[in-house]
């Protein structure tokens, strides 16, 4: 399996800018998660996704962000407009659910993103 | 959810078992032990889970005391490459707790 895929790996945009970020989780997990790290604040949850549908987006930190989930393998998470204070590594996680044991999560690499 | 006490640093002998504590004395019946590592400018990487037994994999081992309230991480035979921040987070499996809470983790340095 190739893990959960996002890109771009590495984005550098100006203040203003719309910002989009992909993801694929893996095949057959229906648990997406959008995280946001920092030096300052560490690993947060952004918004996370059962069966396509958002089911807690209270980390989201304002307005200007948006998550979809359009179909089972792919969603995005949009910057819009991009401020510096949002530069950070953004990863995106999937799981499944259900089974006996706990729902191990799987994460992408991460795309950095650096407003200037 | 949870939470989790770790050491914020730890250092280890190359070829040296490394022992990462990580106290959840509030943690309920039905929350799981997972332990999480990331190696710098990587996604964290899933290690190890458990509930109650101590479990072991090719990475690791996870012995978790009888009351549930700590566990400990052992990596055997620690590499250069076992460098990184290790998270414990403990995470219910049912209804909307399947999001990690994460604290800051034990950055663990393998010395040669």
């Amino acid at each position: 399996d190739a893990g959960v895929i996002q890109s771009p790996r590495h984005e550098v945009t100006e203040m203003g800018q719309e910002v989009t970020l992909r993801c694929k989780p893996i095949s057959g997990h229906n648990s997406l998660f959008w995280y946001r790290q920092t030096m300052m604040r560490g690993l947060e949850l952004l918004i996370y996704f059962n069966n396509n549908v958002p089911i807690d987006d209270s980390g989201m930190p304002e307005d200007r962000f948006s998550a979809k989930m359009p179909n089972a393998s792919f969603s995005t998470l949009k910057i819009q407009p991009s401020e510096p204070r949002d530069s950070a590594v953004y990863f995106c996680a999937s799981t499944t659910l259900g089974g006996s044991s706990g729902n191990t999560i799987y994460f992408g690499e991460g795309s950095w993103l650096t407003v200037v | 959810d949870a939470k989790t006490t770790q050491p914020p640093s730890m250092d280890c002998a190359e070829g040296r078992a490394a022992n990462l504590p990580c106290n959840h004395s509030t943690i309920s019946g039905n929350e799981y032990v997972y332990w999480y590592r990331q190696i710098h400018s990587q996604g964290p990487q899933y290690i190890i889970h458990g509930l109650k037994n101590n479990e072991t994999n090719e990475m690791a081992s996870l012995i978790i005391t009888e009351d549930r309230k700590s566990s400990t991480l052992i990596l055997p035979h620690a590499t250069l490459r076992d460098t990184a921040v290790y998270y414990c987070i403990v995470r219910g499996r049912a209804g909307n707790n399947r999001k990690l809470i994460w604290g800051l983790g034990t950055s663990l340095a393998v010395n040669p």
